[in-house]
């Protein structure tokens, strides 16, 4: 199986909202609601973000959402802050029970 | 407060066996709840799923390393264990493990602070 497809970087101003988006298939994705999204800051291990297409754990800002359509889920940050610049990474289980990862999405806060 | 923590050789030479223990607390890997992993991240690069287990026995490995991976569980230790065999320079990376919810909870939620693993001679 192929990794999921993420855009390598995206930006935005305090304040502003992203989008990063995450694009699978009808085997992964497109089949199960099982995409999830994990926060990276550099040099720290990865924190869950999004569980479930749109659930957050506990404690993590309601800034953070996660949607799906068809076989493309996505993370929207809104009300960028300067500690959310990180790298940001989606998985998706796959219909051979295989968990897939993105190739990573670099976000800067300018 | 469950917590993940690695141990194991910060260098292996090619052709030989990596292996990593991951000793939990806070928490029973016996627990029919969640599954026990591991993921790895080379050097600036992506993270790659390795594969996970449940105490029952159920395993899912990534194909790509399938025929290379063992991941074990340790009840009377609370630990999890993988082993690599044959490694090339292309298994260099930071190695994690990782807990995950059961009943087709496939995400994340804890991870361990990850363990370097260089292969070289």
């Amino acid at each position: 199986q192929s990794a999921l497809t993420q855009p390598p970087s995206v930006s935005g101003s305090p304040g502003q909202s992203v989008t990063i988006s995450c694009t699978g298939s009808s085997s992964d994705i497109g089949y199960y609601d099982r995409v999830s999204w994990y926060q990276q800051p550099p040099g720290t291990t990865p924190k869950l973000l999004i569980y479930e297409v749109r659930n957050r754990p506990s404690g993590v800002p309601d800034r953070f959402s996660g949607s799906k359509s068809g076989n493309t889920a996505s993370l929207t940050i809104s009300g960028l802050q300067t500690e959310d610049e990180a790298d940001y990474y989606c998985t998706s289980v796959t219909t051979s029970s295989v968990l897939l990862f993105g190739g990573g999405t670099k976000l800067t806060v300018l | 407060q469950v917590q993940l923590q690695e141990s194991g050789p910060g260098l292996v030479k090619p052709s030989e066996t990596l292996s990593l223990t991951c000793s939990v607390t806070g928490g029973s890997i016996s627990s029919s709840h969640y599954f026990w992993g591991w993921i790895r991240q080379p050097p600036g690069k992506g993270l790659e799923w390795i594969g996970s287990l449940h105490h029952s026995g159920t395993t899912y490995y990534n194909p790509s390393l399938k025929s290379r991976v063992t991941i074990s569980l340790d009840r009377s230790r609370n630990q999890v264990s993988l082993k690599l065999t044959s490694v090339t320079a292309r298994d260099t990376a930071v190695y994690s493990c990782v807990r995950q919810p059961g009943q087709g909870g496939w995400f994340l939620d804890y991870w361990g602070q990850g363990s370097l693993v260089t292969v070289s001679s």
